[in-house]
């Protein structure tokens, strides 16, 4: 019963490094997406997918790319990590067959970025 | 757009207290109203839901009522426990692009309730 799996749960990066967030889902959800959680900002979405090979922006994009190959799976790529991408990263996702299914969510990323 | 508006926290209650934290929202059209939970440490859990005008969602001794005329999704609990500490957010399903799935969060409010 494993749900949605972030790895890893912590990360340091130098700016200018590049990282993947992990996020994996074993519900054969076919909506996937990512938040960014800042302080007195709430969650922000990032990026997310309907299904496999279909991509999409959210609210905050820039300097974040997204795959989707299969649809358990969907990283979030850091191309070069700056100081304001410190943050905690969720993933979720749910079904697109109901309406209004709720967002499954993983634990999170607490990234660091000095 | 869309956006939601939750009161700022924390909120500090003595157990069994009545518990209320306000959400209103603009968005156009008729979007379904969430309220989820973050205990610490956790990623965000779906407390209860409400797809409609007047619509009632309850779980666990919460409940919210969509009110269209006030557009207002308040939380209320009429007895708090120390096990209902935890963030908690208000969100809006955003229909724009035909996904439901895409939720506007609110800032979240910390309620901590002391013994």
């Amino acid at each position: 019963n494993a749900g949605v799996t972030q790895t890893p749960k912590f990360q340091v990066l130098k700016t200018g490094q590049s990282m993947t967030l992990q996020c994996a889902q074993d519900m054969n959800h076919e909506y996937m997406s990512w938040y960014r959680q800042d302080p007195g900002m709430g969650l922000r979405l990032i990026h997310y997918s309907v299904g496999a090979g279909i991509t999409d922006q959210g609210e905050v994009p820039n300097g974040y790319n997204v795959s989707r190959s299969t649809t358990e799976d969907f990283p979030l790529r850091l191309l070069s990590a700056a100081p304001s991408q410190t943050s905690v990263y969720f993933c979720a996702s749910s079904s697109l067959g109901r309406p209004n299914s709720p967002l499954h969510f993983g634990n999170g990323t607490r990234l660091t970025v000095t | 757009g869309n956006s939601v508006t939750q009161m700022e926290g924390p909120v500090t209650l003595s157990e069994e207290a009545f518990l209320t934290i306000n959400c209103t929202y603009t968005a156009t059209g008729y979007p379904s109203l969430f309220w989820y939970v973050q205990y610490p440490g956790e990623g965000l859990q779906l407390l209860l839901k409400a797809t409609k005008a007047d619509d009632k969602g309850s779980n666990k001794g919460f409940e919210a009522t969509y009110r269209k005329e006030t557009t207002s999704f308040h939380l209320e609990k009429g007895s708090v426990q120390v096990s209902d500490s935890a963030v908690y957010f208000c969100a809006l399903s955003s229909n724009y692009g035909g996904a439901t799935n895409k939720l506007i969060f609110g800032t979240g409010t910390l309620l901590a309730v002391q013994p």
